[in-house]
């Protein structure tokens, strides 16, 4: 069955410290992954994919299939960076794109 | 164009009473999605659509839950005889076919009392 755990829901860290948002997946064949971002009073939107490999807003997230996880990571976090992050998985051969339970990331001045 | 489309924005109901949600993907999208957003639940996956037909929909809560989609467009949720505990934020999204990025309206927040 698929499945996205993510552990935290709230992470607490102060202006330029790094960030970890953890998230961990279950699912037997080759998962796309993705982590998509709520700000407040905005919309759900894609934030990165594991495809495309890139960094947006200086975010990462490396897919380590041996420990099947995506977490996200920043070196610096900003105050603009506080938001609900959601991990989300697409098993290719349900076509279901499944979230986990998200984690609210505050950075504190 | 312009994006994915929800409404209404807001939907105060009494419990019993059915309720009808719209959602206006965006144009050429083939694959559509459902979900609820409660407070600790996250996003609640219901259903999703790839044109008209739904090849899953082992999301839906219960029998009171039905969606449909018509045109390959417009997509409707029906709750039937609304229950306290279906007060949420209902959450549709679109993409060009599956797998690839969603696209998200600004759902609608359902109130039963």
């Amino acid at each position: 069955a698929q499945r996205v755990t993510q552990p935290e829901k709230l992470l607490s860290v102060f202006k330029g410290a790094p960030v970890e948002l953890k998230c961990n997946y279950s699912y037997s064949g080759s998962p796309e992954l993705f982590w998509y971002v709520q700000y407040s009073r905005q919309r759900l939107q894609l934030l990165l994919r594991h495809i495309s490999r890139e960094s947006i807003k200086g975010f990462t997230a490396d897919l380590n299939k041996g420990e099947t996880s995506f977490h996200l990571k920043k070196p610096f976090a900003q105050e603009e960076d506080s938001a609900m992050y959601y991990c989300a998985l697409n098993g290719g051969a349900t076509n279901k794109l499944i979230f986990g339970t998200g984690t609210l990331l505050a950075v504190q001045p | 164009g312009a994006g994915v489309s929800q409404s209404p924005s807001n939907k105060v109901t009494e419990k019993g009473k059915d309720v009808e949600l719209r959602c206006d993907p965006i144009s050429g999208h083939t694959a559509l999605y459902w979900y609820r957003q409660s407070l600790g639940q996250g996003l609640e996956f219901l259903i999703y659509f790839q044109g008209n037909s739904a090849p899953d929909k082992s999301g839906l809560p219960s029998d009171r839950f039905s969606a449909e989609r018509t045109g390959g467009s417009v997509s409707t949720l029906t709750i039937q005889r609304t229950q306290q505990e279906d007060s949420a934020v209902y959450l549709c999204a679109s993409s060009s076919h599956l797998g690839t990025e969603a696209f998200f309206g600004q759902g609608t927040r359902l109130t039963v009392v």
